[in-house]
């Protein structure tokens, strides 16, 4: 069965601090890949996608991700965390047999000032 | 351009009645997918329609249903309510690409559903 898990279900960092939120999945077949966060009162928003080809993408706010295909792994950085980091994140896939995305459980990030 | 909109944005309901609640895509996405938000379960997949066809489903009852329009517009339903029915409601688009793929999925707030 398609899953996505990830890790640590709440992190609290102090601003400046580096972040890694971990992502596992395990599907058949060629895999797309996302992160959301959903900031308090918002709605989800995307921060990055991997489709394919380079596979350290780039996303919005500073965020990155490296997919490891031989981890089965696609975990979120950011170099230095700050206070409006505060949400939740969540990894996501999909593959091309259909748009449906399979969530992880969410990682509730608490940056402090 | 406008956001995925998705009314109402909160419902309150009883055991047994049903609900129906709508979602309109960005302009020109024509799949629309419906997710159940839960502190529980979190965020389960219920279904996707693209092109006025169920493309995928989720593994929910059959209480569940939805359509889309020739607008691509969407519309969920849940019969007989149940209390574990109580969840937050995403609506997401996305657009079909050229290549027969799709895009990323774009989120609408959300219609909060109590079911008392």
């Amino acid at each position: 069965a398609q899953s996505v898990s990830q890790h640590n279900h709440h992190v609290i960092l102090s601003e400046a601090a580096s972040l890694e939120l971990g992502c596992n999945y395990s599907y058949g077949g060629t895999v797309n890949l996302f992160w959301y966060v959903q900031y308090p009162g918002q709605h989800l928003q995307l921060l990055l996608k991997y489709f394919s080809g380079d596979p350290l993408v780039k996303g919005i706010k500073g965020f990155e991700a490296e997919f490891i295909k031989s981890k089965f792994s696609f975990n979120l950085r950011k170099p230095s965390v700050q206070w409006s980091d505060t949400a939740e994140y969540f990894c996501a896939a999909s593959n091309n047999a259909g748009n449906m995305l399979t969530f992880g459980g969410g990682t509730r990030l608490m940056v402090k000032p | 351009k406008a956001g995925v909109t998705q009314t109402p944005r909160y419902l309150i309901k009883t055991r047994g009645q049903q609900v129906t609640l709508s979602c309109s895509p960005i302009s020109g996405h024509r799949s629309v997918s419906w997710y159940q938000q839960t502190p529980g379960q979190g965020l389960q997949f219920l279904f996707e329609y693209f092109s006025e066809t169920q493309r995928n489903k989720g593994n929910f009852p059959g209480r569940f249903s939805g359509r889309q329009f020739s607008n691509s517009r969407s519309e969920m339903n849940v019969s007989t309510l149940e209390l574990g029915d109580s969840a937050l409601y995403l609506c997401a688009s996305s657009l079909w690409l050229a290549g027969g793929t799709y895009n990323e999925q774009f989120f609408g707030p959300g219609t909060r559903l109590t079911v008392l």
